[in-house]
């Protein structure tokens, strides 16, 4: 067990929906990052939080938002969903002073 | 750019047999270097890490060497099992620390 949650596990919906997944990070953990796993497209950097803020951003679509709250929590905010957008997305937390992230379960997004 | 190579999967042993799966990395500087496994139905587990040159990470009865001069880390295990099949994957940190990660491979061993 990495200490990080994602809810929910598995997420059914159909083209043009909108779906919140959710992430906690470890206990203390001020960074948050958000990757998408797909059979295409391999393992791929979405976006970074620190401490609430925004910090980087990778391959992440315009129809996709995040956000951290002040409890560190985190958001990933996907619209107007396409086939395309079906993946495993993963949260990873990463602990001051360090370089190592700890992953999350996945959240295993089904579009139909 | 910054980048992971690793070998094509699947791998396919037998129990005992040893292992080596290949990652050679692309990167100014000298990188933290990671290998993460997703088990079947699973989330990423970090496996091992390395921080500097000549380190070598080792967990579970696996090894990998941070190796400078051929920007190689290979994964390697003496005995592997039933058990141990999984997706492996190489990664290294950047910028705000983003991971850039290997393709993966595919390791399965059979009885």
């Amino acid at each position: 067990d990495s200490g990080v949650t994602q809810t929910p596990k598995h997420l059914i919906t159909a083209t043009g929906q909108r779906v919140t997944l959710r992430c906690s990070p470890r206990s203390g953990d001020l960074s948050v990052y958000w990757y998408q796993q797909s059979l295409d497209q391999g393992l791929q950097f979405l976006i970074q939080y620190y401490n609430g803020e925004e910090r980087a951003k990778g391959n992440i679509l315009e129809r996709f938002s995040a956000q951290q709250f002040p409890d560190l929590h985190s958001e990933l905010n996907l619209s107007s969903l396409e086939l395309g957008d079906s993946a495993l997305y993963f949260c990873a937390s990463r602990s001051e002073g360090t370089d190592t992230q700890y992953f999350g379960p996945g959240t295993r997004l089904t579009v139909l | 750019g910054d980048s992971v190579t690793q070998m094509e999967g699947p791998v396919t042993l037998s129990e005992e047999a040893f292992l080596t799966i290949n990652c050679t990395y692309t990167a100014t500087g000298y990188p933290s270097l990671f290998w993460y496994v997703q088990y079947p139905g699973e989330g990423l587990q970090l496996l091992l890490k390395a921080t500097k040159a000549d380190d070598k990470g080792s967990n579970k009865g696996f090894e990998a060497t941070y190796r400078k001069e051929t920007t190689s880390f290979h994964l390697e295990k003496g005995s592997v099992q039933v058990s141990d099949s999984a997706v492996y994957f190489c990664a290294l940190p950047r910028d705000t620390d983003k991971l850039i990660f290997g393709t993966g491979t595919r390791l399965q061993v059979f009885p």
